[in-house]
Formats: C-alpha cells, sequence, structure tokens
C-alpha cells in the first residue's frame, strides 16, 4: 500500500499570501496524485489532478506541481474562503489512498 | 450535472450489518466513464477509500475492509448500495458516495455525506 504523507499538519497563512503544502508519496506515483478540499461541514472537493490540471471551475490561485514521490500544492493569494483541511490522493496503484491532511487557518 | 444523495440507518448497534445507499441523479450510472465509490471519514479525522463499482458489476476493495465489505449496484433504479458486516465503534464515521472518474481515478463529484454511528 502507497502511504502519501502531508505536511504541516496546520499552516496559518496571512490574507493574500501564499500557502505551499507538501505531500510525500511512500513509493513513486509518477503524476498519479490528486488534492482536495474540504471546508467544515461539506464533502471534499477535487481541486487538481494529475499533479497539475486544475478540475473544472477551480480558481487559477491554486496549482499542484510534482512527480515521483514529491508534490506540492500551492495557493498563490490566500483569501479567506480557503480556509479548509487540504488531502492529496494517489491513484497509481490500489487500493486508493489518502493523505492524512494539511489544515490551512487564517493568520 | 449529476447529484449523489446517500440515504440509510443513522445507528446501527454493533455486529450487526451498516447498509447504505447512493441515488445517482441528473445521469445514467450506466456509463462506462465512470466507477462509483465509498468514502469514509470518522469524525475529525482523515478520509478513507472503502471500494467502488463499475456498472457492469466489477468491483475494487480496500484489502483493510474486504472481508466484511460488498457493493452493489441497481442500474434499474440508478442507485449503487454499500454493505458492511461485523461493524463496531471503529466503523463510526461520516460515509459519502462518490463518482470515481474512470481515467483518472480521482472523486470528482460527492454526495453530501451521512453519518452512522455503531452504538447499542
Amino acid at each position: 500500500e502507497i502511504v502519501p504523507t502531508q505536511s504541516p499538519a496546520t499552516l496559518s497563512v496571512s490574507p493574500g499570501e501564499r500557502a505551499t503544502l507538501s505531500c510525500r508519496a511512500s513509493q513513486s506515483i509518477s503524476s498519479n496524485l490528486a488534492w482536495y478540499q474540504q471546508k467544515p461541514g461539506q464533502a471534499p472537493r477535487l481541486l487538481i489532478y494529475g499533479a497539475s490540471t486544475r478540475a473544472t471551475g477551480i480558481p487559477a490561485r491554486f496549482s499542484g506541481s510534482g512527480s515521483g514521490r514529491e508534490f506540492t500544492l500551492t495557493i498563490s493569494s490566500l483569501q479567506s474562503e480557503d480556509v479548509a483541511v487540504y488531502y492529496c490522493q494517489q491513484y497509481n496503484n490500489w487500493p486508493l489512498t489518502f493523505g492524512g491532511g494539511t489544515k490551512v487557518e487564517i493568520k | 450535472q449529476q447529484q449523489l444523495q446517500e440515504s440509510g440507518p443513522g445507528l446501527v448497534k454493533p455486529s450487526e450489518t451498516l447498509s447504505l445507499t447512493c441515488t445517482v441523479s441528473g445521469g445514467s450510472i450506466s456509463t462506462t466513464h465512470y466507477y462509483w465509490g465509498w468514502i469514509r471519514q470518522p469524525p475529525g479525522k482523515g478520509l478513507e477509500w472503502i471500494g467502488n463499482i463499475y456498472y457492469s458489476g466489477g468491483t475494487y476493495y480496500n484489502p483493510s475492509l474486504r472481508s466484511r465489505v460488498s457493493i452493489s449496484v441497481d442500474t434499474s433504479k440508478n442507485q449503487f448500495s454499500l454493505r458492511l458486516n461485523s461493524v463496531t465503534a471503529a466503523d463510526t464515521a461520516i460515509y459519502y458516495c462518490a463518482r470515481l472518474v474512470s481515467t483518472v481515478t480521482t472523486f470528482d463529484n460527492w454526495g453530501q455525506g451521512t453519518l452512522v454511528t455503531v452504538s447499542s
């Protein structure tokens, strides 16, 4: 089983500043990684797939990068509505697995 | 835009079977473009993939749950269902049904989720 590990657990960022979230896979997964956003009380929402392709309707301030084992989700200018927990998910191998999440809060 | 909606009991007794149904509206479940899956989230914790099914009945299950889980599909009702046997308190979670894009194996459409509590 491939284990994605996310860091940091919590990230405090000032409005308008950049937020950088990391996801490291226990083995190489090529570009088979997705990112999700989960706001309090809501279901997760797909942000990024293929490590760097934004899903439909996702604002351009969200971007993904990386391949192999190391991946990054960047929010270029944090907005108040971006407060959420962000999860990565690998789909290179079954079983599908999620990282433990990074909570993004406003400083 | 397709919508997914979970339904089923919110309270299940230990050792009994958890049963949930996901109703898909706004499009047919019988499409080659998607799988249909279940994910759960214990209160305050992260996401765990349970399994998914293709409209033709082919399934994938998480090995950690395979001995207790079954997912089925009813194309005539545009529904798919989850059964989890021999539940314990550790199975208490929000259960989500979701659409899984077959080409990139990511969940692009989710139900709102339903909380299932295992307690006597």
